[in-house]
């Protein structure tokens, strides 16, 4: 079955840098890769996702890239806030979004005023 | 347009108990999913229900079960409980339109087996 990697699993910025988590994937069938920010005591919020037929996704300050030939996908974080400050997980299917996502193990990400 | 909710947010129960979690999805979405949520193991995909059957399931022993109601709602049931069951419960839910939808995911229950 389908195995996601993430890394790294803790990653401290001063505020004003860039911020960029790297997750890798098994199953090539995998086409829906979605990120998102957790914060203490709430559950997933979705930031951004990208489908296997686009290279690269931007929103604000968020972008990811995806690699489909080397099987991972990147998420980018420019000009980091202190309220970025959370823990993101990637995610695989391949189904769409229709049930099964595969989780990374997370990254806990701390931006320093 | 209201979030996915879930109730109850907290449960404390003892060894050899069972519990029922509650999740109301999106206005509109059709497929709730079920994951459980661990320091150890991460997020794990429990079980998929849409149009009150169930199309995925994920690697869990089958005193995990579920179900979904005719207005999507879902329930999902863990009987004769475990220490190791303690955890983090999320629901999500999806329009499902068949064309690849996010999944939105509620606060989740915390579930601590004593």
């Amino acid at each position: 079955g389908e195995n996601v990697e993430q890394h790294p699993s803790t990653l401290s910025v001063q505020e004003g840098d860039s911020a960029v988590i790297k997750c890798t994937y098994s199953d090539s069938a995998s086409n829906y890769f979605p990120w998102y920010k957790q914060e203490l005591g709430k559950g997933p919020q979705l930031i951004i996702d990208i489908r296997s037929n686009v290279g690269e996704k931007k929103d604000q300050r968020i972008a990811v890239t995806l690699n489909k030939t080397a099987k991972h996908f990147s998420l980018h974080i420019t000009e980091t806030q202190p309220e970025d400050s959370a823990v993101y997980f990637c995610a695989a299917s391949t189904r769409g979004s229709q049930g099964n996502l595969i989780f990374g193990k997370g990254t806990k990400l701390s931006v320093k005023p | 347009k209201a979030g996915v909710t879930q109730t109850p947010r907290y449960l404390i129960k003892t060894r050899g108990q069972q519990v029922t979690l509650s999740c109301s999805p999106i206005s509109g979405h059709r497929s709730v999913s079920w994951y459980q949520q661990t320091p150890g193991q991460g997020l794990q995909f429990l079980f998929e229900y849409f149009s009150e059957t169930q199309r995925n399931k994920g690697n869990f022993p089958g005193r995990f079960s579920g179900r979904q109601f005719s207005n999507s709602r879902s329930e999902m049931n863990v009987s004769t409980l475990e220490l190791g069951d303690s955890a983090l419960y999320l629901c999500a839910s999806s329009f499902a339109s068949g064309k690849g939808d996010t999944q939105y995911f509620g606060p989740g229950t915390r579930l601590t087996v004593l």
